[in-house]
């Protein structure tokens, strides 16, 4: 069993559509993440939920919208794509915002042509 | 704004030397950690270092930790080339839950 799953794996769309990824996790953790891989691997943290409460949201374009229906799961939709917004999207949760146990899901790779 | 860099940002090394890539932070800090990411993967978690003078080790990987020099250390000892991947650092900015990581090690090892 996965513990964080994101879907999709890869996305590829074109400019100015609108596009979800979701993510689940089945650890039991209260504090989900989106963090953001760019082409030169450089990682970034975009948000953060705890309880389904937004904790931490940094200078994302709000075409960006994080919603956590339940605390087992975040999803991230985008807005008006745009060629910038092309990276991996990597999700991870933790219990009680412990960053030292911190897991990651396996990324989910979105193309905008 | 907390700044994380690394150094080496390449390394291509052969089987069997040793090498040290080296984290540099900005601010206080006593929590960093490591992580491992092969091609086209997650994220695998190596080490948790949690306070100043901490020094874990697995394999032919150690890491240790000096905050008052805002510095961590992950050497490698007799590289192999399972190996080969990317190494990331990342600094914990307190009770935030936010991670900010450092530019990423491409290790390369040759056989």
């Amino acid at each position: 069993d996965t513990a964080v799953s994101q879907t999709p794996k890869y996305l590829v769309t074109q400019m100015g559509n609108d596009k979800s990824i979701k993510c689940e996790q089945n650890l039991g953790h209260d504090t989900m993440y989106w963090y953001k891989q760019d082409s030169k691997k450089f990682l970034k943290i975009m948000f953060s939920y705890n309880n389904k409460e937004l904790i931490i949201n940094e200078t994302v374009p709000n075409r960006f919208s994080p919603k956590s229906p339940d605390k087992a799961h975040l999803n991230l939709h985008i807005n008006s794509l745009e060629l910038g917004d092309s990276a991996v999207y990597f999700c991870a949760s933790s219990q009680d915002g412990r960053v030292w146990e911190l897991f990651f899901g396996e990324g989910s790779r979105l193309t905008v042509l | 704004e907390l700044k994380v860099e690394q150094n080496p940002l390449f390394l291509s090394m052969q089987e069997g030397k040793n090498y040290t890539i080296y984290c540099n932070y900005s601010t206080t800090s006593d929590r960093l950690y490591w992580y491992r990411q092969d091609p086209g993967k997650s994220l695998e978690s190596l080490f948790v270092l949690l306070s100043n003078g901490a020094v874990k080790q697995e394999g032919r990987l150690m890491a240790s930790l000096d905050t008052k020099a805002r510095l961590s250390t992950l050497h490698i000892t007799a590289a192999v080339h399972d190996l080969s991947a990317t190494y990331f650092c990342a600094v914990d900015t307190g009770n935030t839950g936010k991670l900010i990581f450092g530019q990423g090690t491409t290790l390369q090892v040759k056989p």
